[in-house]
Parts: structure tokens; sequence; C-alpha cells
């Protein structure tokens, strides 16, 4: 039972343009997402989230939109850097619980 | 500020032999958690305690793998014995007191095990 699926297992893009990576839940329970991003030998570390009540945040390069109705987040990376190379995944929670939910990752790489 | 420390980094055993991992959190982190990461995954949390009481443990199977935090602060995982789709990565996460809103997990940088 996936209840968040990151259908890309991996993604290339050339620095400087923007990259973006898709996530899908079926669970309409949850009402926080968080993308986190890992670097091999390392544990995860959080990017950036976003409430069920908005559909946009924005923090630096970083923009995650979510469309409810769809049950579809994406994070858009503008521009691109080489540091941002990395396993990204997509988290849900459902309202009151602490319990982190994750999709399968997306390997992102940045060519220079 | 130290970050979620976790012993050893790595370990190699043969089926049906016995491991345990070790996990301190960050200090004054009140809820600890253990994630299993198998290659190709997302994390999947096996078991959550809040000080050293068990919150969630509903996919920790129980046969064979048991959790600890006896004094509330660090933690150990015991898998016995081992089965070769035991091998991932368990990686230890700890955040502040849970309540209504969400606290930031902070994660260690786990331990890979392998199964042979």
């Amino acid at each position: 039972d996936q209840q968040v699926k990151q259908n890309s297992p991996s993604l290339s893009v050339q620095e400087g343009r923007i990259s973006i990576l898709n996530c899908d839940y079926t669970n309409s329970m949850f009402d926080y997402f968080l993308w986190y991003k890992k670097y091999p030998a390392e544990g995860p570390t959080f990017l950036i989230s976003i409430s069920s009540i908005k559909d946009k945040n924005e923090d630096g390069r970083f923009t995650v939109f979510l469309n409810k109705s769809a049950k579809h987040l994406s994070l858009h990376i503008v521009p691109s850097q080489p540091g941002d190379s990395a396993v990204y995944f997509c988290a849900a929670l459902r309202q009151g619980a602490q319990k982190l939910v994750f999709g399968q990752g997306t390997r992102l790489t940045i060519n220079p | 500020e130290a970050g979620v420390a976790q012993s050893p980094r790595y370990k190699i055993i043969e089926k049906r032999q016995s491991v345990a991992f070790w996990c301190n959190p960050i200090s004054g982190h009140a809820t600890l958690y253990w994630y299993q990461q198998i290659l190709g995954q997302g994390p999947k949390l096996l078991i959550q305690f809040q000080n050293n009481g068990v919150v969630d443990d509903s996919q920790l199977p129980k046969d064979r793998f048991s959790a600890e935090r006896l004094k509330g602060v660090d933690s150990t995982l015991k898998i016995q014995p081992a089965k070769l789709e035991d091998s991932a990565v368990y990686l230890c996460a700890s955040s502040l007191v849970g309540g209504s809103s969400y606290n930031e997990q902070f994660f260690g940088p786990g331990t890979r095990l392998t199964v042979l």
C-alpha cells in the first residue's frame, strides 16, 4: 500500500535550468507535506514543507506546489546547481500525527 | 548543536545472526524514531518513542525486531535472528515532543546492514 508515490526514480537536468520533481499521494487524510534531501552516506535533511491550506510555498530557489484535488505536489528548483544533486524524498503527515510516510525517492543529477 | 549519532555505520552479518544498533538523539529531543530504508525505497517507520514510552510500533516485525529506550535518551534496535530481507539502512531520527503541529525530525547518518 504505497500511499506516497514518486514515479520518477531519476531525473537529469542541466545546471542553471529548472528541476521539477513530482509526488502523488492517495490518502486524503494527509494535510502536511515535506521534501527531504539526502546525500550518500548521510541521513535525510529537511528542505521545504507545505500545509494543505496553501497551494504554494517558496524558500529561495525552492518552491513547492500543492494540488489537493489531484493529490499531487511538486518541487521546483530554479536555477539548478551541481550541489543539488541528491536523492529527494517526498513525505506526508496526517493531522496531529508525527509519523512521516515517505515516497520512494527521485535521484536528481545536475549536469554542468 | 550536535546532531543525531548512530553506531555502527556499517555492519555485515550472516543470516540467523543477531545485531544491534545504537542511537543517541539530539539533546532535549523527547521523541525518537527508527526507520528502515531498503534500497530503492523511502524510509519506513519501524517504531516511535516519546521519552521512554512507545507511541507507534505498528510496522515493527516483533517476532525478530525489538527496540528500547530505557532512560528516555539513547535507544537500541535489535534484530534476532536476521534474515536476508533485513538488509537496509537503519535511520534514527529525533524531534522535540510531538503535539498537534509537526515537529521537524532530524536524522542521523544511518547504519547500513548487509545480511549474507
